[in-house]
Formats: C-alpha cells, sequence, structure tokens
C-alpha cells in the first residue's frame, strides 16, 4: 500500500510569492489534515478536509487555505509569502474507523526567501 | 487549554539501557493519545496510540506506552535501545477522528555507544 506522497519535496519561493503544496493520500483514506512544523513553534494544525469539505481549521491567516478534491488528493496554498511561512509542512491522511490514526508524509520544505 | 507537555527537550541513553519519555496532557474531553517519531528530514511515524481499553499499549520497533488518566499522563518506553533509535519523538493528543492533533515540542533522543 502506497504511503502518503507530498510534492515538490523542497521549494524556494520569494517573498510576495505564492505557492500550492500537493498531497496524495493512502489510497481509502478520506480525511486529509495539513500541519506546519518550525523549530519555533512546533507542530501546528492548518486544516482537515474531509469529502471536499474543510471540517477544521487551526489558527492560521487567511493567506493559507487549501482544497481537496474528489478523489481525497489535496493541496493547500500560501499567498503573499512571508519569511515567516518558511517550515516544513506535513500532510497526513486518516481512514477514520476504528483503527484510525493519522500516517504522515515526507512533507514539503518551503524556504522563502 | 488543550496542551501536551513533554519535559525533556534533550536526553541521551547509552545503546541497550532502558528509555522513558514522559508526555503529561491537558484535555477536556476523552483523550485519543499518540506517540509518533521523527528522523531528520522526514515525516512523522506512527509508534503506538491509545483509544481505550487496556492502558498499555504496544506499538512498533518495541516500544510501549503506559496511559495513566489520574496523572495525566502517557509515558513512552523501550526496554533496550538501539543506535537507530535516535531521533525525535513526539506525544499527541486529539478527540474523535478528524479533529486537529495537538502535538508536544518534541524529545530529541542521542544514542550514546
Amino acid at each position: 500500500k502506497a504511503g502518503v506522497t507530498q510534492t515538490p519535496r523542497y521549494l524556494i519561493k520569494t517573498r510576495g510569492q505564492q505557492v500550492t503544496l500537493s498531497c496524495s493520500p493512502i489510497s481509502g483514506h478520506r480525511s486529509v489534515s495539513w500541519y506546519q512544523q518550525t523549530p519555533g513553534q512546533g507542530l501546528q494544525f492548518l486544516f482537515e478536509y474531509f469529502s471536499e469539505t474543510q471540517r477544521n481549521k487551526g489558527n492560521f491567516p487567511g493567506r493559507f487555505s487549501g482544497r481537496q478534491f474528489s478523489n481525497s488528493r489535496s493541496e493547500m496554498n500560501v499567498s503573499t509569502l512571508e519569511l515567516g511561512d518558511s517550515a516544513l509542512y506535513l500532510c497526513a491522511s486518516s481512514d477514520l474507523g476504528d483503527n484510525y490514526g493519522y500516517t504522515f508524509g515526507s512533507g514539503t520544505r518551503l524556504t522563502v526567501v | 487549554a488543550q496542551s501536551v507537555t513533554q519535559p525533556d527537550i534533550h536526553i541521551t541513553v547509552s545503546e541497550g539501557a532502558s528509555l522513558e519519555l514522559r508526555c503529561n496532557y491537558s484535555y477536556g474531553a476523552t483523550p485519543y493519545l499518540f506517540w509518533y517519531v521523527q528522523s531528520p528530514g522526514q515525516g512523522l511515524q506512527l509508534l503506538l496510540k491509545y483509544f481505550s481499553g487496556d492502558t498499555l499499549v504496544q506499538g512498533i520497533k518495541g516500544f510501549e506506552a503506559e496511559f495513566k488518566r489520574s496523572q495525566s499522563s502517557f509515558n513512552l518506553r523501550k526496554p533496550s535501545v538501539h543506535w537507530s533509535d535516535a531521533a525525535e519523538y513526539f506525544c499527541a493528543v486529539g478527540a474523535q477522528a478528524g479533529t486537529a492533533l495537538i502535538f508536544g515540542k518534541g524529545t530529541t533522543l542521542s544514542v550514546s555507544s
């Protein structure tokens, strides 16, 4: 069973630009969550999607957005990038069944210069 | 407020010695508890989880954790550490499936020979 796939693995962007990150969940998993990991703030929840609907959202500005497609693949977008957006962005998928637990991808390392 | 505390930022253990990583949580609802491990530049790998039932749970790689409701703790243990266990370990708590996970700041484990 293939794991959670995140693309790209590394990204360098300039302040003010926008970026789109992609996440393909494990086949059959309908819930996809996104987390931001930084040395200072640690792991912080961005949002969670289930069946193309955002069900939960963390405390991030509106520049951070996401969506989920009918095949459960998800994208997150960050507009007007700031230096502080440099982080490892992790995607996690879950089947939300009795054996639920989130499986994380390897992440996208975003560097804003 | 909901939170997870991992009191030890960094621990060094001799190879073959036992290990215990501490985790305390504050959570209003019935907690779902997790331990994840992260190697440098990688995503998070689930070691074990607790939802209900037997308070001693077994995970992968020889790890186990014990849930103690009275102490709001979920400590991770391993009887004999291997050099390959050197990594960062995260404790996390969540509510029902699909909600945000709240992570601790992590404990970095170093293994000395």
